[in-house]
């Protein structure tokens, strides 16, 4: 079936320092999400990248989804404690019915 | 709007005994999706509801089983409680489906002793 990894598993970084996450499917994806969960929290949607080579920002995020659409990337400038937390992709399945699969997610501590 | 809301926030259970959890999605949203979610094997999902009705279905044992109602409020059952059925459970709701962003609830906590 259909993968979804993630890397680093965990990443730690001084405050201040550029942060990145990568995502890679074993499978063509129409679509790719991200999230993120605070500790002791739920994931919160972030943002959805459709077409192939698309890049879009939020402020300090950057998110990129690749040209075969099997990988993407999610990049933080310049970290704050705020930024702390678990960050997911996820991935409709292929094969007709829609189950989403989510990465394992990049955990990302911040040393202030 | 109001957010997604389960309940209870916290269950402790004994192996072998069953459990009940509740979602209500945002008004509106007509598909809710549950996943467990533990730190070894991450987010998993379970099932997906819409309109009343199991549209998707995740690699889950027969003892995980739920449904929805009229007015799109969800429940899952877990029969027959195993300790590794600790985890968080995550209902999420969406308009139209699970291919959708997902509009995640604050999870229900689960300890099997």
């Amino acid at each position: 079936g259909q993968q979804v990894m993630q890397i680093p598993q965990y990443q730690h970084v001084q405050e201040g320092e550029d942060f990145t996450t990568y995502c890679n499917s074993s499978t063509t994806l129409s679509n790719i999400q991200w999230y993120k969960q605070r500790p002791g929290g739920h994931p919160v949607f972030l943002i959805q990248l459709v077409k192939s080579g698309e890049v879009k920002k939020q402020k300090r995020l950057t998110f990129q989804f690749g040209e075969a659409k099997k990988n993407s990337s999610l990049h933080i400038t310049a970290t704050q404690t705020t930024d702390v937390g678990t960050y997911f992709c996820a991935g409709p399945s292929s094969g007709g019915s829609y189950i989403p699969t989510f990465g394992r997610g990049t955990s990302l501590i911040v040393h202030p | 709007k109001a957010g997604v809301t389960q309940t209870p926030r916290y269950l402790i259970k004994t192996r072998g005994q069953q459990v009940t959890l509740s979602c209500s999605p945002i008004s509106g949203h007509r598909s809710v999706s549950w996943y467990q979610q533990t730190p070894g094997q991450g987010l998993q999902f379970l099932f997906e509801y819409f309109s009343e009705t199991q549209r998707n279905k995740g690699n889950f044992p027969g003892r995980f089983s739920g449904r929805q109602f009229s007015n799109s409020r969800s429940e899952m059952n877990v029969s027959t409680l195993e300790l590794g059925d600790s985890a968080l459970y995550l209902c999420a709701s969406t308009t139209r489906g699970a291919g959708e962003t997902q509009y995640f609830g604050p999870g229900t906590r689960l300890l099997v002793l």
